[in-house]
């Protein structure tokens, strides 16, 4: 069966540090990755998606990157974080090919910028 | 992207059969209805989509009205763990992304 981590659970940063999110899938080849965020009290929002290694899509213009040097590897990226950068952050996977798929989720990276 | 409407809150009694309801009149041909939930602190858990066929699994059911404008999920027999935010989404059609957008959702609190 497919499984999808997350690490860490937890993080608090000062602002103006650099950050990176680390998502990893199992039991599946070439799956379509997604980062999204939460912030407190609101809906998801998605951040990027990818459909294979290398390539990477951004739906919206914001302090983060994100790369998929490997297969089932997803990286969330910064290089300075902002005060509006925490939040909780999700990565996600579906089976790629067909877009009625559900999306699966990971347990998530709680994000604290101090 | 077609809207979703859903009531805030509901509540249910342990034991008995919750039914979130959810309008999505602008929903177009191709779109299909999903329905997350996301427990305290966890990321979104995946539970039912369907198109126009009603759908069940071991998790829930799936009733989508004849015009599709609204529907209807169904978890037969609530329990104290079934305590969350309830999302239904209307998926935006395409072939790369099939972005997902989460409104409010509803919260569902299940008593004993």
């Amino acid at each position: 069966s497919q499984t999808i981590h997350q690490w860490p659970a937890t993080l608090v940063q000062p602002v103006g540090s650099p950050l990176s999110l680390e998502c990893t899938v199992e039991g599946t080849s070439n799956p379509n990755l997604y980062w999204y965020r939460q912030a407190a009290g609101r809906g998801l929002q998605l951040l990027f998606y990818s459909v294979g290694i290398g390539q990477i899509s951004s739906e919206v213009p914001q302090n983060l990157s994100a790369s998929r040097p490997q297969d089932r590897q997803f990286i969330l990226s910064s290089k300075k974080l902002l005060l509006s950068d925490s939040g909780f952050y999700l990565c996600a996977w579906s089976v790629s090919g067909s877009s009625n798929q559900p999306q699966h989720f990971g347990d998530g990276t709680r994000l604290s910028i101090l | 992207d077609a809207k979703t409407t859903q009531p805030t809150s509901m509540d249910c009694a342990e034991g008995r059969a919750a039914n979130l309801p959810c309008n999505h009149s602008t929903i177009s041909g191709d779109e299909y209805v999903y329905w997350y939930r996301q427990i305290h602190s966890q990321g979104p858990q995946y539970i039912i989509h369907g198109l126009k066929n009603n759908e069940t699994n071991e998790m829930a059911s799936l009733i989508i009205t004849e015009d599709r404008k609204s529907s209807t999920l169904i978890l037969p027999h609530a329990t104290l763990r079934d305590t969350a935010v309830y999302y239904c989404i209307v998926r935006v059609f395409s072939s790369n992304t099939g972005k997902l957008i989460f409104g409010q959702g509803t919260t569902l609190q299940v008593k004993p």
